[in-house]
């Protein structure tokens, strides 16, 4: 059981928006930073989103991340069949004193 | 560009021990961390620990504590990552990332399958 919560599993045609949301709690995402990576199988995962809401160099800006609260959520729009991946938030726990993951969510571009 | 190139699979039978290395090529090896985090069949992602290349300070995650050793070897900018007394549900990818701070991996190398059995 992870102490971030993510939807198993989302969906999407082409060419349309998914969002994938992320919940904790003040010692983790209401105090620190978020990122999120996308891992497709068979392959390592890279970063899409960090501090949030910004996009290291190369992601397109069809990628995005917010945070309200001890939420954060990442957009894609434009859905592409090649999206299909899982997808993780992460963060760092106050309480725990380590780096924490989101279970992850399956994308399925339909 | 900057890459983590890590050491080839490895099978162990339970009880042993197994250690995996991370080269970091293009980039001041001493500017950031390195953490590791791997990924059980069908499982999600799991922190282990990082370690700064710096300074050689070294956070564990609860779980591999007493288990678990991270090391560094800044003339060769590689890192080390031992995993003892092994069982079944170790097998997993191992994973070496660059750390930036916050908690975030923003180069992950290929990975490292570990068997057990």
């Amino acid at each position: 059981q992870s102490v971030l919560t993510q939807p198993p599993s989302v969906s999407a045609a082409p060419g349309q928006k998914v969002t994938i949301s992320c919940s904790g709690s003040s010692s983790n995402i209401g105090n620190n930073y978020v990122s999120w990576y996308q891992q497709i199988p068979g392959t390592a995962p890279i970063l899409l989103i960090y501090d949030n809401n910004k996009r290291p160099s190369g992601i397109p800006d069809r990628f995005s991340g917010s945070k309200s609260g001890t939420s954060a959520t990442l957009g894609i729009t434009g859905l592409q069949t090649g999206d299909e991946a899982d997808y993780y938030c992460g963060t760092w726990d106050s309480s725990l004193s380590g780096v924490i993951f989101g279970g992850g969510t399956k994308l399925t571009v339909l | 560009q900057v890459q983590m190139v890590q050491s080839g699979d490895e099978a162990k039978k339970p009880g042993a021990s197994v250690k995996v290395s991370c080269k970091a090529t293009g980039y001041t090896f001493t500017t950031y961390a390195i953490s590791w985090v791997r990924r059980a069949p069908g499982q999600g992602l799991e922190w282990m620990g990082w370690i700064s290349a710096d300074n050689g300070n070294i956070k564990y995650a609860q779980k591999f504590q007493g288990r678990v050793t991270l090391t560094t070897d800044a003339s060769t900018s590689t890192s080390f990552m031992e995993l003892r007394s092994l069982r079944s549900d170790d097998t997993a990818v191992y994973y070496c990332t660059r750390g930036r701070g916050r908690g975030t991996s923003d180069v992950w190398g290929k990975g490292t399958t570990v068997t057990v059995s």
